[in-house]
């Protein structure tokens, strides 16, 4: 597979769940981001994790990258009908913050 | 708080036409990229651009493909002659030198080549 899967590629929860996505990756990174897409819109930067951090947090998101798995997982809690939106990991394989796209999670946050 | 913007929102152009698609990064980044989202598939690197000149590019970006920044707010993704295949979502996208190296993407420009 290539580099920046995410799995699941589709996630329906009800408001108030919490959701977590994966991603994984094949080579060896400098760092790792995370974005929001709503349909047709542009990327929302969320996060980003470097490669010799293993948690971050910011509100509601929580991340946390294990590069002895070469993946990364992003957990949102108490989710919105508002979270509803694809979620990408870009992974910067280089370290020329060339990022490498994951092919995202399509969550459904139902009301 | 800063934000890239990208215009025009939506271009549509005939095959074999020249398009240049418009961003205005964040005043004090120094690194610009062009990433291309064709509808429904991943989002790709096109190229990165520092100092006046080209850092690194994929092997999408070829011949036809060019990036300027003319002024000092401005930078540009021109294609010579557009094919259908270039239809997509383009995202313009600008990193500052001395922050936590987080890259900013624009609204993107959606293009549809007919």
């Amino acid at each position: 597979s290539q580099q920046g899967e995410e799995d699941p590629q589709a996630l329906s929860i009800q408001e108030g769940e919490n959701a977590t996505m994966n991603c994984s990756y094949k080579t060896s990174i400098n760092n790792l981001q995370w974005y929001r897409q709503n349909s047709g819109r542009g990327l929302v930067h969320l996060i980003l994790i470097r490669s010799n951090e293993r948690e971050k947090h910011s509100g509601r998101l929580r991340v946390t990258l294990d590069t002895s798995k070469k993946s990364s997982s992003l957990l949102i809690t108490a989710s919105r009908a508002a979270d509803t939106a694809s979620y990408f990991c870009a992974a910067d394989t280089s370290g020329t913050y060339k990022y490498i796209f994951g092919t995202g999670t399509r969550l459904k946050v139902l009301a | 708080e800063p934000e890239v913007t990208q215009t025009p929102s939506h271009q549509v152009t005939q095959m074999g036409q020249e398009v240049i698609l418009r961003c205005v990064p964040i005043s004090n980044h120094l690194y610009f990229y062009w990433y291309r989202q064709i509808l429904g598939q991943k989002v790709e690197f096109l190229v990165s651009f520092y100092n006046n000149e080209i850092s690194e590019k994929s092997e999408i970006f070829d011949d036809q493909f060019s990036v300027e920044r003319p002024d000092g707010s401005n930078f540009t993704l021109k294609i010579r002659s557009t094919k259908l295949e270039d239809s997509a979502m383009y995202f313009c996208a600008s990193r500052s030198q001395t922050s936590s190296y987080e890259q900013y993407f624009g609204p993107g420009t959606r293009l549809t080549v007919t």
